[in-house]
């Protein structure tokens, strides 16, 4: 009965190479987010999405691309990975994506990305 | 361009004494404060919140106070037990806007038993 899932758990890939990371929630929320963890343990946001529209794009290289097929699902794709994209990414979601911004975050486990 | 410091990386308490984790931040404009917790391997789980029209709020163990004149919140955990060990995340938020989703670094809560 996972709220938040996201997959793989662990990525470890080359550079140059593409790679996706799924995420699917359970909660009948309807925004979701990804969020990066670097090595310093900051968690920046990097997308969200509310009801299947983008309305968080922050500072990512365009090599980062989300996609929603519906409410529960958000993927993040990966194009020519560098090895400073090597971080934990975690999914998050939340119900109320207009001025309901009080609703906390539900976060998946995260998946840890080794770009070597 | 750093909104919120958390500027202990670790703390460590004894088990049954208090455990005070500070949060500080600068834009005027968060009126909303959220704090969550996170074991190794996890995901960030919700804590606790405040909003700003109050300067306490408590939920059993937990108490958060905000002080919105020194732009600063604590999180008080008493008693402390063992399995509070983990980092503790604040996450202050602009109401009604998307884009102030910010965390600080968190902090490494230690209850040493």
């Amino acid at each position: 009965d996972t709220a938040v899932s996201q997959t793989p758990k662990y990525l470890v890939t080359q550079m140059g190479n593409d790679k996706s990371i799924k995420c699917e929630q359970n909660l009948g929320h309807d925004t979701m987010y990804w969020y990066k963890q670097d090595s310093k343990k900051f968690l920046k946001i990097m997308f969200s999405y509310n009801n299947k529209e983008l309305i968080i794009n922050e500072t990512v290289p365009n090599r980062f691309s989300p996609k929603s097929p519906d409410k529960a699902h958000l993927n993040l794709h990966i194009n020519s990975l560098e090895l400073g994209d090597s971080a934990v990414y975690f999914c998050a979601s939340s119900q109320g994506g207009g001025s309901s911004y009080n609703s906390p975050l539900h976060f998946g486990n995260g998946t840890r990305l080794t770009v070597t | 361009d750093q909104q919120v410091k958390q500027n202990s990386p670790s703390l460590s308490v004894q088990e049954g004494r208090i455990s005070i984790l500070n949060c500080d931040y600068t834009n005027s404009m968060f009126d909303y404060f959220l704090w969550y917790k996170k074991y190794p391997a996890e995901g960030p789980t919700f804590l606790i919140s405040i909003s700003s029209i109050k300067d306490k709020n408590e939920d059993g163990r937990f108490t958060v106070f905000l002080n919105k004149s020194a732009k600063h919140l604590s999180l008080h955990i008493v008693p402390s037990q063992p399995g509070d060990s983990a980092v503790y995340f604040c996450s202050p938020r602009v109401g009604g806007s998307a884009r102030q989703l910010t965390f600080g670094s968190g902090t490494q809560l230690t209850v040493l038993p």
